[in-house]
């Protein structure tokens, strides 16, 4: 079945420097990509996505490309902030079948960021 | 706001009881999905609808169902539940087969 791995967490990061949070996948066939966000005490927040190999997926300063060779969806951002303290999931998609809406998600990493 | 709405925001009860949680999709979705999130588990899915149909179906045990009515709002009941039900039940609706899914602020069941 499908799968989503996420790097370790927690993250702590000072303001300014950069972020990378690792994210590789397992799935048949071209899955399309997301990255959520949820801030504390709230829901779910579609941040970026992308749904073909080689397509990078950008918002708020962040970045992801969907790479087919191996199978990851890393995300970016050059220079954090404060208020980009939450926690973060990878997901897929499948592409089609019986199963076709549901989102199949990493396990979050904590991001917090310290002035 | 995502405009996906959820009530009750936060429910308390004992083992063994049944609750209902209510999701009210956005304007406009037909798919309405709804997932748990536990520290153990973290964020699974359990079910799908599709205008009033079940289309999918995921790590759901046999004491929870759902169903979505006429107007598009769904509900996930929970029956004999059990300590370790206790965790954040988030519902999302999409456009028929859309890309995104818009999840609303979740309901909090606390087991004791």
């Amino acid at each position: 079945g499908n799968s989503v791995t996420q790097m370790e967490g927690p993250v702590t990061l000072s303001e300014e420097a950069f972020l990378t949070i690792n994210c590789t996948y397992t799935a048949t066939g071209y899955p399309s990509l997301f990255w959520y966000v949820q801030y504390p005490g709230e829901g779910l927040q579609l941040l970026l996505k992308a749904t073909k190999a080689d397509d990078k997926g950008s918002n708020k300063g962040f970045e992801a490309t969907y790479r087919k060779e191996t199978t990851s969806f890393h995300l970016e951002k050059g220079s954090v902030q404060v208020s980009d303290s939450a926690v973060y999931f990878c997901a897929l998609k499948d592409a089609g079948g019986t199963s076709y809406g549901k989102l199949t998600f990493g396990q979050g990493t904590i991001l917090t960021v310290h002035p | 706001d995502s405009g996906v709405t959820q009530t009750p925001k936060h429910l308390i009860t004992a083992t063994g009881q049944r609750v209902t949680l209510r999701c009210s999709p956005r304007s406009g979705d037909l798919s309405v999905y709804w997932y748990q999130q536990s520290l153990d588990q973290g964020l699974q899915f359990l079910i799908q609808y599709y205008n009033g149909e079940e289309r999918a179906k995921g790590n759901i045990l046999e004491r929870f169902s759902a169903q979505q009515f006429p107007d598009l709002h769904s509900e996930l009941n929970l029956s004999s539940l059990e300590l370790g039900d206790s965790a954040l039940y988030f519902c999302a609706s999409s456009v028929a087969r859309g890309l995104e899914q818009f999840f609303g602020p979740g309901t909090r069941l606390t087991v004791l």
